[in-house]
């Protein structure tokens, strides 16, 4: 079956422009998180969806940095006036985790190619 | 804030030879991820460890958890260039967090 996807793979933008970045779970698949992944780093946790509902925002860095998910699939992270600290490679995880008992390790989160972006 | 640290940073070898990279932190963690990520492309699950003291062989692939959870090691025998790539570790701190918290990893080249 299709793994998750993102789109588009790679995005330059302007300092200053707005961004949108598109991710496609797994289908079926409950949770789903956004990291950022800076150039030499590890991912980095943004925010998590367990279906259409935002229940963690915490690792967005600024106010700039919006998440969406209205039907419980596919998601959106927008990023606003971009600035240059904003390039990184942005990766989508979704997880068959159905947000009840404790997250366990055998929840693995399944990662997408992610979206390079580029700040100019 | 739990932090991971992954050595060394970089490693390049020859095909055939053994290596051993290791993820440490002053926190424990209810449960130890490793993952291997090739460029342009997002980290694929390698194993979860969860009990100190805990081994797991994956063919050429031993992970092992220290006793205190605080720290784990990847032993590859005989690696392979097809072993190329960027080694992460990433930590649970079980309860309802399901937050991962990664270390920078370890750029792993394999050369033939």
């Amino acid at each position: 079956g299709a793994g998750v996807s993102q789109s588009p793979r790679y995005k330059v933008a302007k300092r200053g422009q707005d961004v949108a970045l598109r991710c496609d779970p797994i289908s079926g698949h409950v949770s789903l998180f956004w990291y950022q992944q800076a150039l030499g780093q590890g991912p980095e946790f943004l925010t998590y969806f367990q279906n259409e509902a935002q229940l963690d925002k915490s690792g967005l860095p600024s106010d700039r940095f919006f998440a969406e998910r209205p039907e419980g699939s596919v998601s959106t992270l927008k990023i606003q006036r971009t600035q240059q600290e904003d390039s990184a490679v942005y990766l989508c995880a979704s997880s068959p985790w159905r947000g009840r008992g404790e997250w366990g390790p055998l929840n693995e989160q399944f990662f997408g190619p992610g979206t390079r972006l580029t700040v100019l | 804030t739990q932090l991971l640290e992954q050595s060394p940073q970089f490693l390049s070898i020859q095909e055939g030879e053994n290596l051993t990279v290791y993820c440490n932190s002053s926190s424990v963690f209810s449960s130890l991820q490793w993952y291997r990520q090739e460029p342009g492309e997002g980290p694929v699950l390698l194993v979860t460890v969860v009990t100190g003291g805990e081994v797991k062989k994956l063919k050429r692939l031993t992970f092992q958890f220290g006793d205190a959870r605080k720290d784990s090691s990847l032993h590859i025998t005989a690696a392979q260039p097809g072993d190329t790539g960027l080694y992460l570790c990433a930590g649970g701190d079980g309860g309802s967090n399901y937050k991962l918290t990664f270390g920078k990893g370890t750029l792993l080249t394999v050369n033939p």
